[in-house]
């Protein structure tokens, strides 16, 4: 069974804070994907990264960075100097292959609200 | 490219009305599926396909239908709906060379009285 936690239901830093999005997951396959998804007030979904479980390497981009650490089953999200356009839900969510074609389907955390005050 | 579309994006019910929310997309992509989101539970699958004229159940099926009669649409039906059913519903698409990444629409908020 897949399983996404995100422990931090909501988290508040004031303009220009660095804040860290915590990501801890459960799966038995060794071929899986992690993904971050932004939601902001206006309710669209935004992907913002997709890493397999093979590549471990950490990534950054712009602001905004991820560490994948196989060993703790952890993806976590540092958003950097952040701002107030940040402020929006975020959703982490593994996938990993089920039974035949197609059947990659995610399964959610239940998010993280971040708000941004300035 | 449009990419996935759904409509209508807002819309309430009176219990026990039926009612189609539409999703396409015009990226040729194979897979399909819904999801719905409540609030602090995420996105949990609804249903899910894999090509024209085939459909499987996700997470939370009960209460939905769905067929898939194009590759570009995959509409959602609800027959008799219930309080239970309002939520945010989205769909998404995926090419089968990178099954694994989805695309979403913009979702439909419904409210069922």
């Amino acid at each position: 069974a897949q399983k996404v936690t995100q422990a931090q239901t909501e988290i508040s830093v004031v303009e220009k804070e660095d804040v860290t999005l915590d990501c801890v997951y459960e799966t038995r396959d060794t071929t899986y994907y992690l993904f971050w998804y932004k939601q902001p007030p206006s309710g669209e979904l935004v992907f913002l990264i997709r890493r397999n479980s093979f590549d471990e390497q950490n990534e950054i981009s712009g602001r905004y960075s991820w560490n994948f650490q196989k060993s703790t089953s952890s993806f976590n999200f540092t958003i950097t100097a952040s701002q107030v356009v940040d402020s929006a839900v975020y959703f982490c969510a593994l996938s990993e292959r089920g039974s035949g074609a197609g059947s990659y389907q995610l399964t959610f955390g239940k998010g993280t609200k971040l708000s941004v005050i300035p | 490219n449009a990419g996935v579309t759904q409509t209508p994006k807002f819309q309430v019910l009176k219990t026990g009305q039926s009612m189609t929310l539409q999703c396409a997309q015009d990226m040729n992509h194979e897979y399909m599926s819904w999801y719905r989101q409540d609030p602090g539970m995420g996105l949990r699958l609804i249903h899910y396909s894999v090509g024209a004229g085939i459909t499987d159940q996700g997470e939370v099926p009960n209460g939905y239908n769905v067929s898939r009669s194009t590759t570009e649409d995959f509409p959602l039906r609800l027959l008799s709906a219930a309080p239970s059913q309002t939520s945010v519903y989205f769909c998404a698409s995926s090419h089968r060379d990178q099954e694994d990444t989805q695309y979403f629409g913009p979702g439909t908020r419904l409210t069922v009285l």
